[in-house]
Formats: C-alpha cells, structure tokens, sequence
C-alpha cells in the first residue's frame, strides 16, 4: 500500500563515508524529487526527474549523485559527506495530469541523515 | 526570481479557527498548494488552488487567494490538536518552490 517509499528511515554515519539513499514509488508517476529539509524545516529541492531524465538540477555540491533505474526509482549517492550533510532527506513523486496539470507532490517519509 | 514567505510560527486554542498566511512572488504560478508536516513524517498535500480562483474550500479548510498582492492563505476552522503540524505553501510557476513552513500549535 506504501505509495513511496524510501529506504533508510534514519542513517548514521561518519564524516568521509560514502552512502546511499533509496526511493520507490508505486504510483505509476512520471517524476520523482529529492528535498533537502534542514534543522530548520526549510525545504528546498535538489533533484528532479522525469522519465528516468534529469530535469530539475539545483545548487548542490558534486558530491550528490542522483540515479534512475527506472521511472519508479530514483536513488541519491553522497560521497565524502560533511557535517552539513546532514538532514531529512525526502523523496517525492507526482504525474501531470492531463486534466488538471495539477502536478501534487506525494511525499516519502524521508530519510534523517545524520553526519558525524 | 522565486521566493514563498510565510510566518513561523502560529498558536490558536482548541475549537478557534486557525489562519495561515504566504507570500510569493512569482506572478506567473499557475498552482498554489498547501502542504502538512506531522513531527517525523513526510509532506502531505492537503490542498492546492488554480491560480484563476479567489477561493476554495474543503471541509473544515478554506483557501483564498489574492493574485493582486500574491497572498495565500489557509482558513482551518474548528482547529483540533490533530491539525497541530507544520504548514506549508508552496508556488508552481515552472516548478514548486516550497515556502519556510508554519508551525501550528494547538492548545487543548
């Protein structure tokens, strides 16, 4: 029943490492997102896909990678992480409706990354 | 260029309504949403307005909007301690900018 999914719930690790975020969707959407949300529950975009393309490419070090297997996944690579790294990561999904065009996000439960 | 601005912080009592306000700047936006933060969870889409509208309402929420001064707000009347969360506005021109959120505390 999920509808998206992301995998770890919280991440723990030290300064230097190397990490994976996972996300999936079961919605049959068309394009995923990953959001930074720092301590101060700002949330700004980093990454935006649309049918395995990246579309939205915000500020965001060279450290983030994003992947796309496939429309319904959307991944996120971080190499040598700092402290800064460290936040909720939140993955999201959504479809253009034809009708609407309405574009509504849903969200992951997201990932608390936490650099030590 | 983008921005969304919203106040950060809201207590209402049990039983009042409860008024959220945002601010944005890009005219050309096409959807204006409205978005829920419950502590340890994801982003919940409550509701969203077409920028030809003055107003919508659902349930217990009513949204207007003010294309003239790019003003949105969230009416949500009968607040529960349910409705305590973060509340955020976000703007579609090309694509959505999230504003800082507002936390909505409710007071039993």
């Amino acid at each position: 029943d999920t509808a998206v999914s992301q995998t770890p719930k919280y991440l723990v690790t030290q300064m230097g490492n190397d990490k994976s975020i996972k996300c999936e969707q079961n919605l049959g959407h068309d394009t995923m997102y990953w959001y930074k949300q720092d301590s101060k529950k700002f949330l700004k975009i980093m990454f935006s896909y649309n049918n395995k393309e990246l579309i939205i490419n915000e500020t965001v070090p060279n450290r983030f990678s994003p992947k796309s297997p496939d429309k319904a996944h959307l991944n996120l690579h971080i190499n040598s992480l700092e402290l800064g790294d460290s936040a909720v990561y939140f993955c999201a999904s959504s479809q253009a409706r034809r009708a609407t065009l309405s574009y509504e996000q849903y969200f992951g439960p997201g990932t608390r990354l936490t650099v030590t | 260029g983008e921005d969304v601005e919203q106040s950060l912080f809201l207590s209402v009592r049990e039983g009042d309504s409860s008024v959220i306000n945002c601010t944005y700047t890009d005219s050309s936006s096409t959807y204006l949403y409205w978005y829920k933060q419950e502590p340890g969870a994801g982003l919940q889409l409550l509701t969203y307005i077409f920028s030809n509208m003055d107003m919508k309402q659902d349930q217990r929420l009513t949204v207007l909007l003010n294309k003239k001064d790019k003003h949105l707000s969230l009416r949500i009347a009968d607040t529960q301690t349910g409705d305590s969360a973060i509340y955020f506005c976000a703007e579609r021109p090309t694509k959505v900018t999230f504003g800082i959120g507002t936390k909505l505390q409710v007071i039993p």
